[in-house]
């Protein structure tokens, strides 16, 4: 059974750097089927997708955060991170990690994580 | 990027009602229109994926529709468990995007 589990700050102060990390189990990151995202959802529900990495270490950003974002394998190698810049209290959302194929949706989620961005 | 547009926002049924839910693209996207089921307090689930494709576990009451821009979901005999709030999702390009949702409520 495929598992995703996100972690890292809860808080984070305005203009610094969210960090967060996925772990995937019961899959691998690099079989190369499928590529691995990060969504947010705001607290007035409106989900963003934020990115996807895919086994090949190609990366793709919604052009509304590109310069703020980067999205990479781990220092583990099933785990996938998020590094958001320069936060504001916009960016206050629970932070999903997700898998999936582009004809097929995402089929897996992790549990989600909130972030606050307040000083 | 392409919008989605869902319709209704928000509805309230009996259980063992037919219910529909629509989600427009702004732009063609083929069969690249995939269902989800968000319960509160949980992550998305995947319900229908490529338009009209169960995913695998998903009751089959659950059916899609459509193609191009024009989008259905349908939830034949509704369940109480069937309540929370139902998402379209496109992955045809880059950046996906979401519809804002339609919080199906049970009377």
């Amino acid at each position: 059974q495929v598992q995703l589990q996100e972690s890292g700050p809860g808080l984070v102060k305005p203009s610094q750097t969210l960090a967060l990390t996925c772990t995937v189990s019961g899959d691998s990151i690099s079989s190369g089927t499928y590529y691995w995202t990060w969504i947010r959802q705001y607290p007035g529900k409106g989900l963003e997708w934020i990115g996807y990495i895919y086994y090949s270490g190609n990366t793709f950003y919604n052009p509304s955060l590109k310069s703020r974002v980067t999205i990479s394998v781990g220092t583990s190698n099933n785990q996938i991170s998020l590094n958001l810049g320069s936060v504001t209290a916009a960016d206050t959302a629970v932070y999903y990690c997700a898998r999936g194929i582009r004809l097929y949706g995402i089929d897996v989620w992790g549990q989600g994580t909130t972030v606050t961005v307040s000083s | 990027d392409i919008q989605m547009t869902q319709s209704p926002s928000s509805l309230s049924a009996s259980v063992g009602d037919s219910v529909t839910i629509s989600c427009r693209a702004s732009q063609s996207i083929g069969s690249y229109l995939n269902w989800y089921q968000q319960e509160p307090g949980k992550a998305p689930k995947l319900l229908i994926y490529a338009a009209s494709h169960l995913q695998r576990g998903v009751p089959s009451r659950f059916s899609g529709s459509g193609s191009g821009t024009d989008f259905t979901l349908t939830i034949g005999s509704l369940q109480p468990e069937d309540l929370g709030t139902y998402y379209c999702h496109q992955s045809y390009t880059t950046p996906a995007t979401f519809g804002q949702g339609t919080r199906l409520e049970i009377k």
